[in-house]
């Protein structure tokens, strides 16, 4: 099963862009690359996914290595309300796709 | 609106007394799963269901027994609990396990925090 690596813990100030990197050395062609974040007592959330090329939501934006061996989450102007832990998945496009590793996150923590 | 419901919030427990804790979807998802949350192992995948009377295990599912009778329900049941399987529990659905895009970002219910003791 293909795994995820993300630094424990990360820190920003308030009104600044956060970079969250995530490597993802042994990813398959057929692997979708997710976020997801779980802010204090809640379920985790989505937040972006993609393929090859990069992506664009409201929430962030998801850069994508050439070589799709590493991404990065990108939060444009970091919140207070952005404080939580973010996940990076591999989720396989195909018949496989059931299976996840979920790994510990990044805890990121925000100042104003 | 669209949610994954989990039940009970709240449940402390004796050992050995069976227990199921159970997760409802509204969206007519076909992909289910269960994960266990424990402090310093983050989220752990212990069982997950690619559609009805289809289910097959994650990576901790000793302990654990799940059943997919019907799309919208996937129940998760502690036969005989042990004070090991203390935790934080979230279910979890999307659309479909895999196939193109826009099947696949995961909805969460928010969470059973179980207490064995």
């Amino acid at each position: 099963d293909a795994k995820t690596t993300q630094p424990n813990s990360m820190e920003s100030n308030e009104e600044e862009p956060v970079h969250l990197p995530c490597n993802h050395s042994t990813i398959s062609g057929t692997d979708y690359i997710h976020w997801y974040r779980q802010l204090p007592s809640q379920g985790p959330e989505y937040v972006i996914h993609g393929l090859t090329s990069n992506v664009n939501n409201r929430m962030a934006s998801l850069a994508i290595a050439e070589d799709r061996k590493s991404s990065t989450l990108i939060l444009h102007r970091a919140t207070l309300r952005d404080a939580a832990v973010y996940y990076c998945i591999l989720r396989d496009m195909g018949g496989q796709g059931g299976k996840l590793i979920f790994g510990q996150g990044t805890e990121l923590s925000v100042k104003p | 609106e669209a949610q994954v419901t989990q039940n009970p919030r709240y449940l402390i427990t004796v050992t050995g007394k069976k227990l199921t804790v159970t997760c409802s979807q509204n969206m007519n998802h076909e992909y289910m799963s269960w994960y266990r949350q424990d402090p310093g192992l983050g989220l752990r995948q212990i069982y997950y269901s690619m559609n009805v009377e289809v289910t097959d295990k994650g990576d901790v599912p000793e302990g654990y027994k799940v059943s997919r009778k019907e799309k919208r329900n996937f129940p998760l049941i502690l036969e005989s609990p042990s004070p090991n399987q203390t935790s934080l529990y979230f279910c979890a659905s999307s659309l479909r396990a895999g196939g193109s895009s826009y099947n696949s970002p995961l909805h969460f219910g928010n969470g059973t925090r179980l207490t064995v003791t």
